[in-house]
């Protein structure tokens, strides 16, 4: 069975303290990762796709990389205004547009 | 664009009562997933449709969960009769299939309370 696990469930940062979220991933076949960011009482919203270990895509104070096991959301002298839930997806080989999403990880930066 | 629209935003309803949710999916796009967020599952796919036809509803937790696309335009889950562990918030999403980016964008979602 696919699995996405994410670390830490809960993170707190001051403002300007760099830290990275991590999703771990079990998948038959790995065809996209995906990351998204939710406010409360909001739909999650597309931040990144990554499609092959070693690829790495940026926005503003986020930085995505990807490996074979995992995916790392790093974020760089992050604002208040970065607080929110992050939450990471897989998709997997084959013609699925499942979506399989991790629990996320709620980040909140203090000012 | 206007994004998916759900509709209602809030839902609080009787136990053993019909519930229906409505969606609006983003004009242009060909695939259509309704999933469900609680506490402790996180986000699960209820079912998804590529071209309003119902490609993978393994995630329907039982019968009392039907869901429909008609057209390319509009979906809706029901729900009857609910209960009160369907208490959570309800999602629906479009992508366009083509192209390999697959990228889902997510509508603001539905409070339901079952009391």
């Amino acid at each position: 069975e696919d699995q996405v696990t994410q670390s830490p469930e809960a993170l707190r940062l001051q403002e300007g303290e760099s830290s990275s979220l991590n999703c771990s991933y079990t998948v038959s076949g790995l065809r996209g990762l995906f990351w998204y960011r939710q406010d409360p009482g909001k739909g999650p919203e597309f931040l990144f796709t990554l499609y092959s270990a070693g690829e790495e895509k940026e926005k503003e104070r986020l930085k995505a990389t990807l490996t074979k096991k995992e995916s790392f959301l790093h974020i760089t002298a992050p604002k208040p205004e970065d607080s929110a839930t992050y939450l990471c997806a897989v998709i997997t080989q084959g013609g699925s547009e499942k979506l399989v999403f991790g629990k996320g990880t709620k980040l909140t930066v203090n000012p | 664009d206007a994004g998916v629209i759900q509709s209602p935003r809030h839902e609080v309803t009787e136990m053993g009562q019909e519930v229906t949710l409505r969606c609006k999916p983003i004009s242009g796009h060909n695939s259509l997933f309704w999933y469900r967020q609680t506490m402790m599952r996180g986000l699960e796919l209820l079912i998804y449709f590529n071209n309003n036809v119902p490609i993978d509803d393994s995630g329907m937790p039982e019968d009392r969960f039907s869901a429909k696309m008609p057209n390319a335009s509009f979906s809706t889950l029901k729900i009857q009769p609910s209960e009160p562990r369907d208490s959570a918030v309800y999602f629906c999403a479009s992508s366009f299939r083509g192209g390999g980016r697959n990228i889902q964008y997510f509508g603001a979602g539905t409070r339901l309370s079952v009391l």
